[in-house]
């Protein structure tokens, strides 16, 4: 079954941390993406990657990085938690073209205290 | 700004019962998506339509798009309490590059068995 896959389900953090939210998908898509959901504002595009070592900002990239050494795997960096990012994180992966959609993983409920 | 806006924000019916979901957006798109998702869990992709078609079926599914007031309904025929749910749209904009969907706030779906 392929699947996309976020190594946390629940992670707490403490303010100033660096935190890394690891993705790993096992169907070869090129596109990899991260957002955040948050209640009355959806799902908000924080970056995404057409390639390895490919990263083009989202909607609001501000506070993160993300890395793409291998295609399979996509890694979010906080680089210091702060509270106003406590949220559920989806990971996603596409073909190009948006052929069959995105594969979302389960998600990864995060909270900074 | 906000590209796809789901209505009604909340629906709830009776099993057996027809549920429509409405998604309007902004700008030109190549395609529109139906996205599910179980509370705390992540995004399953149902449906693409491609700017191009009108309806489109799946299942208990249809999916009709309107390209020229920028609009889409979801119906889900024979509702089941399984169905209940939060359903998102999601747009392929033609001025954003590559395979990047934006989100709306989704509508909270409740199947009363």
């Amino acid at each position: 079954d392929v699947k996309v896959t976020q190594s946390s389900r629940y992670l707490v953090k403490r303010t100033g941390e660096k935190v890394f939210l690891e993705c790993v998908q096992d169907m070869d898509h090129e596109n990899m993406f991260w957002y955040r959901q948050d209640p009355g504002l959806g799902l908000r595009l924080i970056y995404f990657s057409y390639d390895v070592k490919m990263k083009e900002k989202g909607d609001i990239p501000e506070g993160y990085s993300v890395s793409r050494e291998k295609k399979e795997r996509f890694s979010l960096i906080l680089e210091s938690a702060s509270t106003n990012q406590t949220s559920m994180y989806l990971c996603a992966s596409s073909l190009p073209g948006q052929i069959y959609g995105y594969t979302f993983g389960s998600g990864t409920r995060l909270t900074v205290v | 700004s906000q590209q796809g806006e789901e209505d009604p924000q909340a629906l709830s019916i009776q099993e057996g019962e027809n549920a429509t979901m409405n998604c309007s957006y902004k700008t030109s798109i190549n395609n529109l998506q139906w996205y599910r998702q179980n509370s705390g869990r992540g995004l399953v992709h149902l449906i693409l339509i491609r700017s191009n078609e009108r309806e489109k079926h799946s299942g208990r599914l249809r999916v009709t798009l309107d390209t020229s007031k920028k609009s889409s309904s979801l119906l889900i025929t024979a509702s089941r309490a399984a169905d209940t749910a939060s359903y998102f749209c999601a747009t392929d904009q033609t001025e954003t590059s590559g395979s990047r969907l934006t989100f709306g706030e989704g509508t909270q779906l409740t199947v009363n068995p």
